[in-house]
């Protein structure tokens, strides 16, 4: 069935120091979005990339989505404490369908 | 009004009780879904409701039962749970399609 493999697992960064983490699938996708969820809350939608080889950017979050709509990145520059939470990429597969990758969880040491 | 609620936040039962969680979105939104996630897990699709009838059911065992009575309101009846059903239950809603979800802030379930 459709997978979609996200890496790292974890990321512990300086406040300060850049962060990145990947999705792959192993089908081509018709889309992909991304969520965060803070600690003890609910996933919040970030961006949906829908072109092949699309880059979107929010402030210091710049997102890619591969020339084969296959994988995507999610690039956060200078990290902020803030910014501390897991980090969930989505496919769209079958109409309707998101299937989540296995998020990366992000730690930020001031 | 751009939130989806849901209730309860927390819930615990025991394996013979029958509960209820309950989402409302007031969005018009067409599509509403039932995810289950457990804790550093990403959440897992249970149903979705389309024009308020069931789309998709990822084989989710019968002791969840969801019901959607109309584009607002979407409930999830649950009846003999085991202990490994315990998660946090996340609804949300969207547009339908490939269009971003709105996640409701969950039910913490805890079967006994």
């Amino acid at each position: 069935g459709q997978q979609v493999m996200q890496i790292p697992q974890y990321q512990h960064v300086q406040e300060g120091e850049d962060f990145t983490t990947y999705c792959n699938s192993s089908t081509t996708l018709s889309n992909i979005q991304w969520y965060k969820q803070r600690p003890g809350g609910h996933p919040v939608f970030l961006i949906q990339l829908v072109k092949s080889g699309e880059v979107k950017k929010q402030k210091r979050l710049t997102f890619q989505f591969g020339e084969a709509k296959k994988n995507s990145s999610l690039h956060i520059t200078a990290t902020q404490t803030t910014d501390v939470g897991t980090y969930f990429c989505a496919g769209g597969t079958s109409y309707g369908k998101l299937t989540f990758g296995q998020g990366t969880i992000l730690t930020v040491h001031p | 009004d751009t939130e989806v609620t849901q209730t309860p936040k927390h819930l615990v039962m025991g394996m013979t009780n029958k509960k209820s969680l309950k989402c409302e979105q007031h969005m018009g939104h067409r599509a509403m879904y039932w995810y289950k996630q457990k804790a550093k897990k990403p959440p897992e699709l249970m149903f979705v409701y389309s024009y308020e009838k069931l789309s998709i059911n990822e084989s989710v065992p019968s002791r969840f039962s969801p019901e959607c009575p109309n584009s607002s309101l979407l409930n999830l009846h649950l009846h003999a749970l085991q202990p490994e059903d315990s998660a946090l239950y996340l609804c949300a809603s969207s547009l339908g399609g490939y269009n971003e979800q709105f996640f409701g802030p969950g039910t913490r379930l805890t079967v006994l």
